[in-house]
């Protein structure tokens, strides 16, 4: 089971964005975050906690291991506004949190 | 260019059944692991099937499994959702992904189609 918080996020461009998922069981590093802007399909951003997508700005980076994770987002975009998931791939069935949203004022 | 495009979805009554189809291009198929990804109508991400590359292997989630089943069809470069015994629950909006190399067992998805919707209601 993952729990991401918070619910939403505002912040302004430029500043710093940390979102968290915690999972109820050891995953190691297997954690994935995934980007999904409105009325898009998701995108993959982190895989295995902190590697990034082909594509990906650097301005995106995971971290973690065990049970705690984060996502961080450096220097925030106006495209950056999305709901961000995390998404564990230990076990089967995998599983997603129920998602963060970030807003930008 | 890498695509996903599904086709299939629309509305059902309760009990019925559907089958949503996914053609692929962009890149070898019968290569990839292949996940299907469901979204309830402002809700969250969830994992509902995946199928091997050589279409041996599958898995799903506890809410389908006995009622949905995962296919492919290599020559054609598609992958399918046959979806039975509808609920009304199941309405969402039905992805395919591809499984990304570095994941073991299609275990994240590094592209995904645009989504079918699926309307179970009478």
């Amino acid at each position: 089971f993952l729990t991401q918080s918070p619910a939403t996020l505002s912040l302004h461009p430029g500043e710093r964005a940390t979102l968290s998922c915690r999972a109820s069981q050891n995953i190691a590093s297997f954690l994935v975050w995934y980007q999904q802007r409105p009325g898009q399909a998701p995108r993959l951003l982190i895989y295995d906690a902190w590697k990034r997508a082909t594509g990906v700005p650097a301005r995106f980076s995971g971290s973690g291991s065990g049970t705690d994770f984060a996502l961080t987002i450096s220097g925030l975009e106006a495209e950056d506004s999305a709901v961000y998931y995390c998404q564990q791939r230990t076990n089967w069935p995998l599983t997603f949190g129920g998602g963060t949203k970030v807003e930008i004022k | 260019e890498v695509q996903l495009v599904e086709f299939g979805g629309g509305l059902v009554q309760p009990g019925g059944s559907l089958r949503l189809s996914c053609a692929v291009s962009g890149f070898t198929f019968s290569d990839y692991w292949m996940t299907w990804v469901r979204q309830a109508p402002g809700k969250g991400l969830e994992w509902v099937a995946t199928i091997q590359d050589n279409g041996t292997e599958k898995n799903y989630a506890h809410s389908v499994k006995g009622r949905f089943t995962i296919a492919r069809d290599n020559a054609l470069n598609s992958l399918y959702l046959q979806l039975n015994s509808l609920r009304a629950d199941d309405t969402a909006v039905y992805y395919c992904a591809k499984g990304h190399i570095n994941c073991r067992s299609a275990t994240c998805f590094d592209y995904w189609g645009q989504g079918a919707l699926v309307t179970v209601s009478s």
